[in-house]
């Protein structure tokens, strides 16, 4: 099966901690981005990887960072710098032609306690 | 600044009946635009993609329209089920660099029996 997947489904974590979240593509996309997804707004835009080992900033960076060494992975870590992090996080990938079709991972829900 | 406008914010209807979801948008320069679904804890799923040129594009019960000189756009969903319950998104892709998504904040459907 191709698609997207993160992991874990659900994360808890206490205030001061770093937490870093997984997503893995095996749909050979070479666009990745994270949004994060709170209740009544749009998804907004944390950072975005366009090609291996380069990653740009999104909208609502701070707070936030991310590696890109494997085209199928980027992982988000959620740094103690970041205020608000409880959260709905998804991550995405593109497929480049016509339409530019994004798909998204099923999404994980951090709970700071 | 770009922008996407979704109405109503949150809807309730009954089983079978028919209803339209709205979006407004004025993000600029257009690619094309995307109806997705998103069920309560889950990854948006895409519905409908259409550019500039496609006024109408129908998916099952699902059928969106686009009018590029207004800048506006509808979801029509026929003869509604129970599993239709979940948040519409509205999504507009830009032509730049990162292929830009501008979200709106989704109208919540709730169909009851």
């Amino acid at each position: 099966d191709g698609g997207i997947t993160q992991s874990p489904k659900y994360l808890f974590r206490k205030e001061g901690q770093n937490v870093t979240l997984s997503c893995e593509q095996n749909l050979n996309h070479d666009a990745m981005y994270w949004y994060r997804q709170d209740p009544g707004q749009g998804l907004r835009l944390i950072y975005y990887s366009q090609i291996v080992n380069d990653f740009q900033k999104g909208d609502i960076a701070e707070g936030y960072s991310v590696s890109r060494e494997k085209k199928e992975s980027f992982p988000l870590t959620v740094t103690s710098a970041q205020k608000n992090p409880t959260a709905f996080y998804l991550c995405a990938s593109i497929r480049t032609g016509q339409y530019n079709e994004q798909f998204f991972g099923p999404g994980t829900r951090l709970t700071v306690l | 600044k770009n922008q996407v406008e979704q109405s109503p914010q949150s809807l309730i209807i009954l089983e079978g009946k028919n209803c339209t979801l709205q979006c407004n948008y004025t993000v600029s320069p257009f690619s094309n635009l995307r109806w997705y679904k998103q069920d309560t804890g889950r990854g948006p799923v895409s519905l409908t993609i259409m550019t500039f040129s496609e006024n109408t594009k129908s998916n099952g019960r699902y059928t969106a329209t686009l009018d590029a000189d207004t800048k506006q756009s509808s979801l029509h969903i026929t003869a509604s089920q129970l599993s239709d319950s979940a948040s519409y998104i509205c999504v507009v892709n830009t032509y730049n660099a990162g292929n830009m998504l501008t979200f709106g904040g989704g109208t919540r459907l709730m169909v009851k029996p």
